[in-house]
């Protein structure tokens, strides 16, 4: 079946430090990925996506790309600030079932 | 952007008693909402999926009977957990898709609720 594991959190930088955020999926067909962040207290926000195999979705200063021979769509910041705090969720819709199926989700937490 | 609210944000409840679960689409209509449970730690569960109108269709493993879903409106889903038990204390969040939208796949998630069931 179709699945998103992404790497435990939580993740703890220091601001203006590089982040990467590791997902990878398992899916039958061609599915579109997603990243969602979620801000305390916020509903989850669409951040990023990408429709088809090497495909670079960015948004506020994030990239991600579609990456099939790997199966991965790695979340990427060159230099985070102390507002990117937030729980990020990698998810992937699978254009048959048009289900949204997120990983675990990634608390990333920036120290001044 | 579109607007997804939730009421009540947070509710604690007694064992046995029902708690029902408002999700409003606030500047679209929805025809579509979707209704998720979220453990702490632990990724979003698709519980069903609820057309305006119609009956909610639920995933596998959810009890259609303990989770009752109500799409009356194209602006309201409500979600009622009957006879709570303090094992179905959690995080609720729906989704509202906006049919209007450019971006059709796209849903828009409300803020949640936390159920505690005492």
């Amino acid at each position: 079946g179709n699945s998103v594991t992404q790497m435990e959190g939580p993740v703890t930088l220091s601001e203006e430090a590089f982040l990467t955020i590791n997902c990878t999926y398992t899916a039958t067909g061609y599915p579109s990925l997603f990243w969602y962040v979620q801000y305390p207290g916020e509903g989850l926000q669409l951040l990023l996506k990408a429709t088809k195999a090497d495909d670079k979705g960015s948004n506020k200063g994030f990239e991600a790309t579609y990456r099939k021979e790997t199966t991965s769509f790695h979340l990427e910041k060159g230099s985070v600030q102390v507002s990117d705090s937030a729980v990020y969720f990698c998810a992937l819709k699978n254009n048959q079932g048009g289900k949204l199926i997120f990983g675990q989700g990634t608390e990333l937490s920036v120290k001044p | 952007g579109a607007v997804v609210s939730q009421h009540p944000s947070r509710v604690i409840c007694k064992s046995g008693t029902s708690v029902k679960i408002e999700c409003r689409s606030l500047d679209f209509q929805a025809t579509t909402m979707f209704w998720y449970r979220q453990f702490p730690k632990q990724s979003l569960m698709l519980m069903a999926t609820s057309n305006e109108g119609s009956k909610a269709t639920y995933e596998q493993g959810v009890e259609k009977d303990k989770f009752l879903i109500n799409h009356a409106s194209l602006t309201l889903s409500t979600l009622t957990v009957t006879s709570a038990h303090p094992e179905d204390s959690s995080f609720y969040i729906c989704s509202a898709r906006d049919p209007g939208a450019v971006t059709s796949y796209e849903q828009y998630f409300g803020p949640g609720t936390r159920l505690t069931v005492t």
